[in-house]
């Protein structure tokens, strides 16, 4: 079991908006350390998709966000679109394992 | 233009060592700012973070595979190696190189395309 929890699916119609939760804990995203989020479309690497809980790279479309409260963090997607359909995972840093990065157990979204 | 490629076998038996490159190209391995992790998933699973090495050569491991892993740099061949000591089929993973901007916190901005590796006898 991952160290951040996220839900293994979530679903929606094109057009529509999703969220994705990340679920931590006081020693990572509740101790004040950033989350970033990842898009791993099928048979890729992932991508950079979400840094700093709620900045976007250059050439990541506005319809992406982020946010962070407490010890959670969501990323939503709006105006859902079909390319849109792949994992996506969150990371934090935890304090409580010596020093570790840690990541999130993933997200598949299906576009309907 | 900064990317990572990873190298290495893709096939090992039970109980040997895994040694994996990573060869950037685009950022210098020296830069203050910069470090680079190394990353796997199992077929079908989660990534799961391996280890670390920053500018300064200080280094940090998953707690759970720290007694078998073993990273380093050589910064003239822009290179980072990974070694995995005793592999096991459960080890069957793709393995990914990615730069960290700026510390513990900061994202990995650029991965690999990632290797994948295949523990069998």
């Amino acid at each position: 079991q991952s160290v951040l929890t996220q839900p293994p699916s979530v679903s929606g119609a094109p057009g529509q908006r999703v969220t994705i939760s990340c679920t931590g804990s006081s020693s990572n995203i509740g101790a004040g350390y950033d989350v970033h989020w990842y898009q791993q479309l099928p048979g890729t690497a992932p991508k950079l998709l979400i840094y700093g809980n709620s900045n976007r790279p250059s050439g990541v479309p506005d319809r992406f966000s982020g946010s962070k409260s407490g010890t959670s963090a969501s990323l939503a997607i709006t105006g859902l679109q079909a390319e849109d359909e792949a994992d996506y995972y969150c990371q934090s840093y935890d304090s409580s394992l010596s020093g570790n990065w840690v990541f999130g157990g993933g997200t598949k979204l299906t576009v309907l | 233009q900064v990317t990572l490629k990873e190298s290495g076998p893709v096939l090992v038996k039970p109980t040997e060592t895994l040694t994996l490159t990573c060869t950037v190209s685009g950022f210098s391995l020296s830069n203050a700012r910069m470090g680079v992790s190394w990353i796997r998933q199992p077929p079908g699973k989660a990534l799961e973070w391996l280890a670390h090495i920053f500018s300064n050569d200080e280094k940090s491991y998953s707690t759970s595979l720290k007694s078998r892993l073993t990273i380093s740099k050589d910064t003239s061949k822009s290179q980072v190696v990974l070694t995995m000591t005793n592999m096991d089929p459960v080890d069957t993973a793709t393995y990914y190189c990615a730069r960290t901007l700026g510390g513990i916190v900061g994202a990995k901005d650029y991965w690999g395309q990632g290797t994948l590796v295949t523990v069998s006898s």
